[in-house]
């Protein structure tokens, strides 16, 4: 009964390489989020989508490309890896207008070699 | 656009000392929201504050918002090892509830 789970949790690639992470949600909130946390431990937001349409998309690189099929589902998936897209990625939901913050997945480390 | 500032980068205290973090918008905020991580977790919603002036207590944390809604701060009361993690700030960016724009977290270690 995980609220925000993603899958892998791990992922270790080499450069160039196509990679997919999935996130689902059963928390019943209408937006889902991507968000990127470096070695630094900055969390920058990645993409925001509200009941399965785009809403933020921050100047992410064409080769980062989500997809909701369902607002209960965001998955993420990333073209020609390179080495500086290594990091934690982090699923997220939210419902608009509740009091109780973002719901964070447990994160899906990446590390390209 | 927005910016969220939060210090100190790094605390580290002996327990039962006591802990603060600050945090700055360089915008007004509509909303402020506190999150720990854990080393090696994700982030974890601690609580929202929205009206002016407002403080709010969980045990030993105390969460202030300032009266411009540009500030905000996290205190800690004696601290645990429990309390070890990184505490980070977020404010809705640019206006939009969509896009939480986190400040740049207070790591947090407790020497037991």
């Amino acid at each position: 009964d995980t609220a925000v789970s993603q899958t892998p949790k791990y992922l270790v690639t080499q450069m160039g390489n196509d990679k997919s992470i999935k996130c689902e949600q059963n928390l019943g909130h209408d937006t889902m989020y991507w968000y990127k946390q470096d070695s630094k431990k900055f969390l920058k937001i990645m993409f925001s989508y509200n009941n399965k349409e785009l809403i933020i998309n921050e100047t992410v690189p064409n080769r980062f490309s989500p997809k909701s099929p369902d607002k209960a589902h965001l998955n993420l998936h990333i073209n020609s890896l390179e080495l500086g897209d290594s990091a934690v990625y982090f699923c997220a939901s939210s419902q608009e207008g509740g009091p109780h913050g973002y719901t964070f997945g447990s994160g899906t480390r990446l590390t390209v070699v | 656009g927005q910016q969220v500032m939060q210090i100190p980068q790094y605390q580290h205290v002996q327990e039962g000392e006591d802990f603060t973090t600050y945090c700055n918008s360089s915008t007004t905020l509509s909303n402020i929201q506190w999150y720990k991580q854990r080393p090696g977790g994700h982030p974890v919603f601690l609580i929202q504050l929205v009206k002016s002036g407002e403080v709010k207590k969980q045990k030993r944390l105390t969460f202030q918002f300032g009266e411009a809604k540009k500030n905000s701060s996290l205190h800690i009361t004696a601290t645990q090892t429990t309390d070890v993690g990184t505490y980070f700030c977020a404010g809705p960016g640019g206006g939009s509830n969509y896009k939480l724009t986190f400040g740049k977290g207070t790591l947090l270690t407790v020497n037991p």
